[in-house]
């Protein structure tokens, strides 16, 4: 059962653009939502993470926007960059017990020129 | 560079046979953490061990198994392997043992199963 649900497996996108990839949970205790890049032949790397009492959080040319009543969260990359070009994985948290990472399956962006 | 290192950094082996993957945590990391990241499934965690001690499991397989040594290395045992085991593992580290301290992942080891 996949608790992150995201989306799209994948995006192409113009340099300079915006991409945006979504993610969805069902599980009310999860508190912390971080996001994760993967280039080709690297582990993941933490990029940025929020906490749901923000409904945006910003760093540099990458957002987070987060919908508790939706139970929805999105990753904005402004003015998208070829080294952009990796794939993203959403994540959750609980807020009590196990507190492991579940992850999202997943969105592998290319930035075309 | 994250700072954790696995090896081996490929693994090529036959069904039924048993495989020991390393990884060496940060300096100053106490917790460590198994990954499994196929292209169906994603990244799927296995197992959390803190200071020496098993913390959180999650879809690890029981002819799995992990340990943690005193000097805070980890060691993750795959047993009896199926063509299914085919996959990327990922060590990651992290100072403390929340699911919030952030995790640094090593370069990982590919698992070939034939």
């Amino acid at each position: 059962q996949q608790q992150v649900k995201q989306s799209p497996q994948s995006l192409i996108v113009q340099k300079g653009g915006i991409s945006i990839i979504n993610c969805a949970y069902e599980n009310t205790a999860f508190d912390y939502f971080p996001w994760y890049q993967q280039f080709p032949g690297k582990g993941p790397a933490l990029l940025i993470a929020i906490r749901p009492d923000v409904s945006e959080k910003k760093e540099g040319r990458f957002t987070i926007s987060f919908n508790k009543s939706a139970k929805q969260f999105s990753l904005h990359i402004m003015d998208s960059q070829p080294g952009d070009s990796a794939t993203y994985f959403c994540a959750a948290v609980a807020d009590f017990g196990n507190e492991k990472l579940t992850f999202g399956t997943g969105t592998r962006l290319t930035i075309i020129p | 560079d994250s700072g954790v290192t696995q090896t081996p950094k490929h693994l090529i082996t036959a069904t039924g046979q048993r495989v020991t993957l390393r990884c060496s945590p940060r300096s100053g990391d106490l917790s460590v953490y198994w990954y499994q990241q196929s292209l169906d499934q994603g990244l799927q965690f296995l197992i959390q061990y803190y200071n020496g001690e098993e913390r959180a499991k999650g879809n690890i397989l029981e002819r799995f198994s992990a340990q943690q040594f005193p000097d805070l290395h980890s060691e993750l045992n795959l047993s009896s392997l199926e063509l299914g085991d085919s996959a990327l593992y990922f060590c990651a580290s992290s100072v403390a043992a929340s699911g919030r301290d952030t995790q640094y992942f090593g370069p990982g080891t590919r698992l070939t199963v034939l």
